[in-house]
């Protein structure tokens, strides 16, 4: 069976500190990854996706990257945080490509910026 | 674009009462996917069911049910007999096939759940 895992779990930073935050897959093979970022309202929005390795595309600009150096690891980092950053990070996978798959989600990174 | 609207923000009930949770969609896609997730107060947002523009058919699982209506762009999810468990944020989304960008869930801002013993 697949598993996601994303650390860590809840993180405390002061502002225009760096950020890493890591996510890995377990039991699948070239998935597609994807960050979400769900700030106080509640709503998701999508950051980056990866059909690949070192394969990255960007949907919102923002102060935020994102690498995928091996097939089921996918990166989150900052140089320097904002105020705005504030919220919870939450890493999804999904089979192949195409718009029909469902997409399966870790337990998060709640990450406050102070 | 594509749009998912969840109308309702939050809603309680009172344990064993059937609630129902409305979702509208936009979409220019002839094929498109619907979804519904559930985001426990732990975080993690958990799949729920997936249903593809051709699939009219209603579906049930246990206690929960879908509605599909293409006719009124709506997706909406009950359920029967609704216990403390099922307090969560339950969101709506949507996937289309119009090539780039295809990847992407649009999802709704969510409606809020809860259930009062």
């Amino acid at each position: 069976s697949q598993t996601i895992h994303q650390w860590p779990a809840t993180l405390v930073q002061p502002v225009g500190s760096p950020l890493s935050l890591e996510c890995t897959v377990e039991g699948t093979s070239n998935p597609n990854l994807y960050w979400y970022r769900q700030a106080a309202g509640r709503g998701l929005q999508l950051l980056f996706y990866s059909v690949g390795i070192g394969q990255i595309s960007s949907e919102v600009p923002q102060n935020l990257s994102a690498s995928r150096p091996q097939d089921r690891q996918f990166i989150l980092s900052s140089k320097k945080l904002l105020l705005s950053d504030s919220g919870f990070y939450l890493c999804a996978w999904s089979r192949g490509t195409g718009a029909g798959n469902e997409q399966f989600f870790g337990p998060g990174t709640r990450l406050t910026v102070l | 674009a594509q749009k998912v609207t969840q109308a309702q923000t939050e809603i309680s009930v009172v344990e064993k009462e059937d609630v129902t949770l409305d979702c509208v969609y936009e979409t220019r896609d002839t094929t498109y996917y619907l979804f519904w997730y559930k985001q426990p107060p732990s975080g993690e947002l958990v799949f729920l069911i997936r249903r593809n523009s051709f699939d009219e058919q209603n579906e049930i699982s246990g206690r929960y049910s879908w509605n599909f209506q293409k006719s009124t762009s709506s997706f909406n999810f009950t359920i029967t007999a609704s216990q403390v468990v099922d307090s969560a944020v339950y969101f709506c989304a949507l996937s289309g096939n119009s090539g780039a960008g295809s990847y992407q869930l649009t999802f709704g801002k969510g409606t809020k759940l809860s259930v009062i013993p």
